[in-house]
């Protein structure tokens, strides 16, 4: 079945530094895939998403690529800040009601 | 609009007693989805609706937990009796079944059964 597996954090930087979050996917077809964002005691938030092979979504300097061929859609960002810290899941949606297979989460700590 | 709503945010109860958590979806939305999610198993999806039928509960763990929707605007997720294992933090979302939007999450219950 369709599947999303994530880097295992946590992962710890300082501000200003790079990061990247790896994820990687299982699926049948071509799904949207998603990163969402859950801060400390919030439900999670939709990050950015992309819907088709090639795509890039962003926001808020994060960014990541739809890559089909590997199977790959990683988050990056050029420079943290300590307020992005939190707790980050990949996603991505399947069948016609677009359910939602999340990954296990990524916590980043971002230190001043 | 509101978002997703849930109450209460926090509930400390003891093992035994009935829990009930609830939700009000975004209105419009006609999926919701319940999650439990814990440390040591991170996000998982319990059950969900569409047009407040449910559609899979595979993922609810026993025969202790049960969920309704009677109409589009509320959903609850009930525990009885409830059991210190179930101590988790219980997530609604809702989303429109295009899967372009992804969902919505509600903010969360925190249950601790003592």
């Amino acid at each position: 079945g369709n599947s999303v597996t994530q880097m295992e954090g946590p992962v710890t930087l300082s501000e200003e530094a790079f990061l990247t979050i790896n994820c990687t996917y299982t699926a049948t077809g071509y799904p949207s895939l998603f990163w969402y964002v859950q801060y400390p005691g919030e439900g999670l938030q939709l990050l950015l998403k992309a819907t088709k092979a090639d795509d890039k979504g962003s926001n808020k300097g994060f960014e990541a690529t739809y890559r089909k061929e590997t199977t790959s859609f990683h988050l990056e960002k050029g420079s943290v800040q300590v307020s992005d810290s939190a707790v980050y899941f990949c996603a991505l949606s399947e069948g016609s009601q677009g359910n939602l297979i999340f990954g296990k989460g990524t916590k980043l700590s971002v230190k001043p | 609009d509101a978002g997703v709503i849930q109450s209460p945010r926090h509930e400390v109860t003891e093992m035994g007693q009935e829990v009930t958590l609830r939700c009000k979806p975004i209105s419009g939305h006609n999926s919701l989805f319940w999650y439990r999610q814990t440390m040591m198993r991170g996000l998982e999806l319990l059950i969900y609706f569409n047009n407040n039928v449910p559609i899979d509960d595979s993922g609810m763990p026993e025969d202790r937990f049960s969920a309704k929707m009677p109409n589009a605007s509320f959903s609850t997720l009930k525990i009885q009796p409830s059991e210190p294992r179930d101590s988790a933090v219980y997530f609604c979302a809702s989303n429109l079944p295009t899967d372009s939007l992804g969902y919505t999450f509600g903010s969360g219950t925190r249950l601790t059964v003592v």
